[in-house]
């Protein structure tokens, strides 16, 4: 079982839809969960954290599922600016090493 | 503060070639990761450094890859001697916390090996 993943998609959804993204890990003594965006041909910056109470952000909500080891992320009103690859981040064991998904693709039609 | 700062841009050489990648991270950071990306594998991390010190190197994909981090703000990545399955984009990222905090990318560095 790979450490991060996460469906690739694409998705793609109208504007002002709702989309959300789950990604599952298997190291269930990591701590730290991140969200990541990455537009084509861009470096990875990150979007948000993800903790264990849920967060949210404006539009965008993040939560974790330490049981079944999984991690979501909720867009509402999906914006075209918001078409990008999305990767889900898990600090990895005692290392310190950030381990990332594969990335979940998000295409906003107008 | 620029950022991390990574350097060439991009980079065509011939197969057999040594290849030199290079990074500069943001003042203060004491962690570095050297990360590669392909669309087929993703993002994969190839070695971590914190506080200049290797602490894992189990993504480097052979012995023709080595990571040097000769100061706390520098690091190198070399390939000697490319082939072209090493083409990808090769990022670094630095943080400030051991890597418990948010990583900073560079504009990565795309390495063409014909």
């Amino acid at each position: 079982r790979k450490e991060v993943e996460q469906d690739p998609g694409p998705f793609n959804v109208p504007e002002g839809a709702t989309v959300a993204f789950n990604c599952t890990y298997s190291n269930s003594a990591s701590q730290s969960f991140f969200w990541y965006r990455q537009d084509c041909r861009k470096e990875p910056k990150l979007l948000m954290s993800v903790y264990s109470s849920g967060n949210e952000d404006g539009r965008f909500t993040a939560q974790l599922n330490r049981a079944s080891q999984y991690i979501s992320l909720l867009i509402r009103d999906s914006k075209l600016s918001d078409s990008a690859t999305y990767l889900c981040v898990v600090l990895g064991g005692s290392q310190g090493n950030l381990i990332f998904g594969k990335g979940t693709k998000l295409s906003v039609k107008p | 503060d620029a950022g991390v700062i990574q350097s060439p841009r991009h980079e065509v050489t011939e197969m057999g070639q040594e290849v030199t990648l290079r990074c500069k991270l943001i003042s203060g950071h004491n962690s570095l990761f050297w990360y590669r990306q392909t669309m087929m594998r993703g993002l994969e991390l190839l070695i971590y450094f914190n506080n200049n010190v290797p602490i894992d190197d189990s993504g480097m994909p052979e012995d023709r890859f080595s990571a040097k981090m000769p100061n706390a703000s520098f690091s190198t990545l070399k390939i000697q001697p490319s082939e072209p399955r090493d083409s990808a984009v090769y990022f670094c990222a630095s943080s400030p916390t051991g890597g418990a905090g948010e990583a900073f990318f560079g504009q990565g560095t795309r390495l063409t090996v014909v």
